[in-house]
């Protein structure tokens, strides 16, 4: 089955960039996105890149989408510790709405 | 626009008795509502998937007869978790589509946390 995976922590100090990575291994997803979770709250979207993009910028975000590699990253500019919290990545099944979750990676930004 | 809301945030329970979670999608149509459970310092889990007016899909692994899920109207989805267990206790999150979103996005809801004394 599909399989998302990122690693688990990233620590950055504020107002410098931060850069997320995602592995994914369904070839055939159609779009993949970032959500961001605050504790004890759902998911905001934050973005999403349609699979025959390479990239998309939406203000402080940058996504990189290597779909060779089946790699996906977004970087933050300009990091803010309003951005401390667990950021995942999706992928979206080719067929159907279903979506895969990594498992999260922990930001912490230290002023 | 793309508001989900939850109702409740937070549930305790006892043993045995039965929660009903509410999501709601407050400013447009919901053709397909699906319903995630997390663990602490965990990824969501998809539970099921509920189209209005038919039956759930439920995930491998996912008892359809203890979580009960109902999808009565384009806006409103319910979970219920019947005869709750200590073990049923975590942080059940929904989120809703619609068909001709550009980017097929999953919006969610807050989330409730149901604690199963």
């Amino acid at each position: 089955g599909e399989d998302v995976e990122q690693s688990l922590f990233l620590s950055v100090r504020e107002g410098d960039s931060s850069v997320i990575n995602c592995t994914y291994t369904d070839s055939s997803s159609t779009y993949l996105y970032w959500y961001k979770q605050e504790p004890g709250a759902g998911l905001q979207l934050l973005t999403y890149i349609f699979s025959n993009m390479d990239m998309k910028q939406d203000q402080r975000l940058t996504v990189l989408l290597n779909k060779k590699d089946k790699h996906l990253s977004l970087r933050i500019a300009d990091t803010q510790t309003g951005d401390s919290a667990i950021y995942f990545c999706a992928e979206k099944e080719a067929a159907g709405n279903k979506l895969t979750f990594g498992g999260g990676t922990r930001v912490l930004v230290k002023p | 626009g793309a508001v989900v809301s939850q109702h409740p945030s937070w549930v305790i329970c006892k043993s045995g008795t039965s929660v009903k979670i509410e999501c709601r999608s407050l400013d447009f149509q919901a053709t397909t509502m699906f319903w995630y459970r997390q663990f602490p310092k965990q990824s969501l889990m998809l539970m099921a998937t509920s189209n209005e007016g038919s039956k759930a899909t439920y995930e491998q692994g996912v008892e359809k007869d203890k979580f009960l899920i109902n999808h009565a109207s384009l806006t409103l989805s319910t979970l219920t978790v019947t005869s709750a267990h200590p073990e049923d206790s975590s942080f059940y999150i929904c989120s809703a589509t619609r068909n001709g979103l550009a980017g097929g996005e999953q919006f969610f809801g807050p989330g409730t946390r149901l604690t199963v004394l």
